[in-house]
């Protein structure tokens, strides 16, 4: 089965650097996603790690560990329009589709 | 990439009716499926719509409430049956082009159930 944990709510200052921490145990795993959705508006893609390390995309930045079962997505010179929720999810083997945690819900505050 | 569109986008419905939901793609995709957002959730998988044969459907989701159809690699549709006000939700279409397991989303279709 598949178990993703991530924080249900942060707060962080604009301008700020803010880290969302997710956690996985997944019987098999071919990937860690992480999507950004606005209240009201679809999920879109963010970032995508198949392999250990750090893969940085302008503001945002995901890191994977595959021996812990750990993620992070890292976002930096925070501003007012990030306030959404950060969806992290697991890619299983096969043609199974993602598996989403319950999303971590940022507020971006002055 | 892939752009998706849904109708309706939004709706109230009265308990016991059925509503269907359509889902368009803009491009031949390999696999499409569909979640169930609930208020302040996350997005749970209803099931996988197969091009030409019957939607496999995930623990505690059933044809009979939720029938499927796929009739060609750009099109689905999800309908909901029977309809309480537990089922008041966001339902999303979601496609993936294989390769490395992205999804692309549609808005969403907000149901109410009244």
């Amino acid at each position: 089965g598949q178990n993703i944990d991530q924080p249900t709510e942060m707060t962080a200052t604009e301008g700020a650097i803010v880290q969302i921490n997710c956690t996985y145990q997944t019987s098999g795993f071919n990937g860690l996603f992480w999507y950004q959705q606005h209240a009201g508006e679809a999920p879109t893609f963010l970032s995508y790690n198949v392999l250990d390390g750090l893969e940085e995309k302008g503001r945002f930045s995901s890191f994977l560990s595959r021996s812990k079962g750990y993620s992070y997505l890292l976002l930096k010179e925070l501003q007012m329009k990030d306030s959404a929720s950060y969806l992290c999810a697991a890619l299983p083997p096969g043609n199974t589709p993602l598996v989403f945690g319950k999303g971590t819900r940022l507020s971006v505050i002055a | 990439s892939a752009v998706i569109s849904q109708k309706p986008s939004r709706d109230i419905c009265q308990r016991g009716t059925s509503l269907t939901i359509q889902c368009q793609v803009d491009s031949q995709v390999t696999m499409m499926f569909w979640y169930r957002q609930q208020p302040g959730q996350s997005l749970t998988l209803i099931a996988t719509a197969n091009q030409g044969s019957e939607a496999t459907y995930e623990s505690g989701f059933v044809i009979d409430k939720f029938p499927i159809s796929r009739p060609n690699l750009t099109f689905s549709t999800l309908t909901v049956s029977n309809m309480s006000p537990e089922d008041s939700s966001i339902y999303l279409c979601s496609a993936g082009l294989g390769g490395t397991g992205e999804l692309f989303f549609g808005e969403g279709s907000r149901l109410t159930v009244l």
